[in-house]
């Protein structure tokens, strides 16, 4: 059984630029959301996507969006690249709509600077 | 706002000692309570997690106690290791949800 996989584990951008990360969930799992850690913090929420639409969204501008595809696997983009994007970008897949009853399985993250 | 408020922050303790973090609530709709562990370049990975039915869960060196009316939960863990050293967050969530809220985080380096 394999676990999340992310893609890339680094990545340096400008502000202003875009990035897209990947995240494939784990076999069987047909949910994946999206936090953000910043160093020190606890992870935040960004958006939740189930059966490929999006099923849920934190307090993150529009300029985060995401895709869900149909092998469950999803992609997290943010446009506009500002220097407080500068996060841990984890990904975290689950075995129903909802992780409440089974709790998450992450992915080791994206680590995005934007300088 | 922090809906999930964690200490301490940073924690040293003792091989074989105990190591306690604490969690607090507000909001009574959570109704689950996991606590996940991080090492360093890692993601977070579910170490254990609690219903408000229960007072405790224990689960090998690790136990969750569980306060409903004082709305606090916390994560003991017994003969403290050096490789239990990693970043714990404790988290909640509800039903009618589909995030989960994380703490801050605390640190724990467990010395030799």
């Amino acid at each position: 059984e394999t676990g999340v996989t992310q893609s890339p584990t680094h990545l340096i951008k400008t502000r202003g630029q875009q990035v897209t990360l990947r995240c494939s969930s784990q076999s069987g799992h047909n949910t994946v959301s999206w936090y953000q850690q910043a160093l020190g913090q606890g992870p935040q929420f960004i958006f939740q996507y189930y059966r490929e639409e999006e099923n849920g969204r934190g307090n993150f501008p529009p300029r985060f969006s995401g895709l869900q595809f149909p092998n469950y696997s999803s992609e997290l983009n943010v446009n506009a690249l500002e220097l407080d994007d500068s996060a841990l970008y984890l990904c975290a897949s689950s075995p129903a709509g909802r992780a409440y009853n089974y709790g998450y399985t992450f992915g080791s993250g994206t680590r995005l600077t934007v300088v | 706002q922090q809906q999930v408020k964690q200490s301490p922050q940073s924690l040293i303790v003792q091989k074989g000692g105990i190591s306690i973090i604490n969690c607090a609530y507000e909001n009574t709709a959570f109704d689950y309570f996991p606590w996940y562990q991080q090492f360093p370049g890692k993601g977070p990975a579910l170490l254990i997690a609690i219903r408000p039915d229960v007072s405790e869960k224990k689960e090998g060196r690790f136990t969750i106690s569980f306060n409903k009316s004082a709305k606090q939960f916390s994560l003991h863990i017994m003969d403290s290791q050096p490789g239990d050293s990693a970043t714990y967050f404790c988290a909640a969530s509800m039903a009618s949800g589909n995030q989960f809220y994380f703490g801050t985080g605390t640190s724990l380096t467990v010395i030799p």
